[in-house]
C-alpha cells in the first residue's frame, strides 16, 4: 500500500508568516508523529497523536508551533509567524500501535524561512 | 532522560566489504526497543532493523544484522557486501516504556567506493 505522504515537499516563506504542513498516514495506523531534522540540532521529536486520545506535546518548541489530526488520519503542523531557527526538515511518521511497533516516515517537508 | 550516542560521524566502506557503525545508548529501562533508520540523499527515513530488548537473539534483515549488547548498552549494525546503494545517513534510536517518541543519535554518514 502507500506509505506515509507529505506535502508541500518544500516550503519558502517570509520570516513573520503562518505555514501549514500537511501529513497522511499509512491507512489503517493508529499512530501520527511529527519530528524536526536541523542540523544544529539532529532530529527532534515535536508531537504525537494515538487515535482520538490527547496529543503529547511535549516536544513543541513554543506556542508558535501547533498540531491537529482530524479523523484520526490525516494531520497538520502550523507554525504561526515563522522565525529563521523554524527552517528544518520536518518528518511525518505513523505506526500501527503505540509501543515498540516501528515508525514509517514520510519524505518530509524543507522548511526555509527567509 | 535516555540517550544515543553514535560516535562515528562518517564511515566508509568499499564495495562488497563489511562495515560496522557503533551505537551505545543510556537508559534505565529494562523493557525497550531499539532501530536503526537509514536516510539516503532523497532524505527519506528507511527502517533497516530493529530489536527487542528483551529477546536475546539478535536481529537480521538480510545483509543487515545487529550486535545487542544489553549489558553494555552497544547496539551495533553490520552491513555485509556493501553496495553502492548503501551509502546513506544511518541514525540509531531508541523507544522506551513511557513515551512512544523515537530518541535519535546524531547519525553516521556512511560513504561506499567502488
Amino acid at each position: 500500500g502507500a506509505g506515509v505522504s507529505q506535502s508541500p515537499s518544500n516550503k519558502v516563506t517570509e520570516k513573520g508568516k503562518d505555514v501549514e504542513l500537511r501529513c497522511d498516514p499509512i491507512s489503517g495506523h493508529t499512530a501520527l508523529y511529527w519530528y524536526r531534522q536541523s542540523l544544529g540540532q539532529g532530529l527532534e521529536f515535536l508531537i504525537y497523536f494515538q487515535g482520538n486520545s490527547a496529543p503529547d506535546k511535549s516536544g513543541l518548541p513554543s506556542d508558535r508551533f501547533s498540531a491537529e489530526r482530524t479523523g484520526g488520519s490525516v494531520s497538520t503542523l502550523t507554525i504561526q509567524r515563522t522565525q529563521q531557527e523554524d527552517s528544518a526538515v520536518y518528518l511525518c511518521a505513523s505506526s500501527l500501535r503505540l509501543r515498540g511497533e516501528a515508525q514509517y516516515f514520510g519524505p518530509g517537508t524543507r522548511l526555509t524561512v527567509l | 532522560a535516555q540517550t544515543v550516542t553514535q560516535s562515528q560521524p562518517e564511515m566508509s566502506v568499499q564495495e562488497a566489504e563489511t562495515v560496522t557503525l557503533s551505537c551505545t545508548y543510556d537508559t534505565s529501562e529494562s523493557d525497550y526497543y531499539l532501530f536503526w533508520y537509514k536516510q539516503p540523499p532523497s532524505r527519506q527515513m528507511i527502517l533497516v532493523i530493529r530489536q527487542e530488548a528483551y529477546k536475546q537473539q539478535n536481529a537480521t534483515e538480510n545483509r543487515f544484522s545487529v550486535n545487542f549488547q544489553k549489558a553494555a548498552k552497544s547496539f551495533s549494525l553490520k552491513i555485509s557486501d556493501s553496495q553502492l546503494g548503501d551509502a546513506a545517513m544511518y541514525f540509531c534510536a531508541y523507544s522506551g516504556q513511557a513515551g512512544t517518541a523515537l530518541i535519535f543519535g546524531k547519525g553516521t554518514t556512511l560513504s561506499v567506493s567502488s
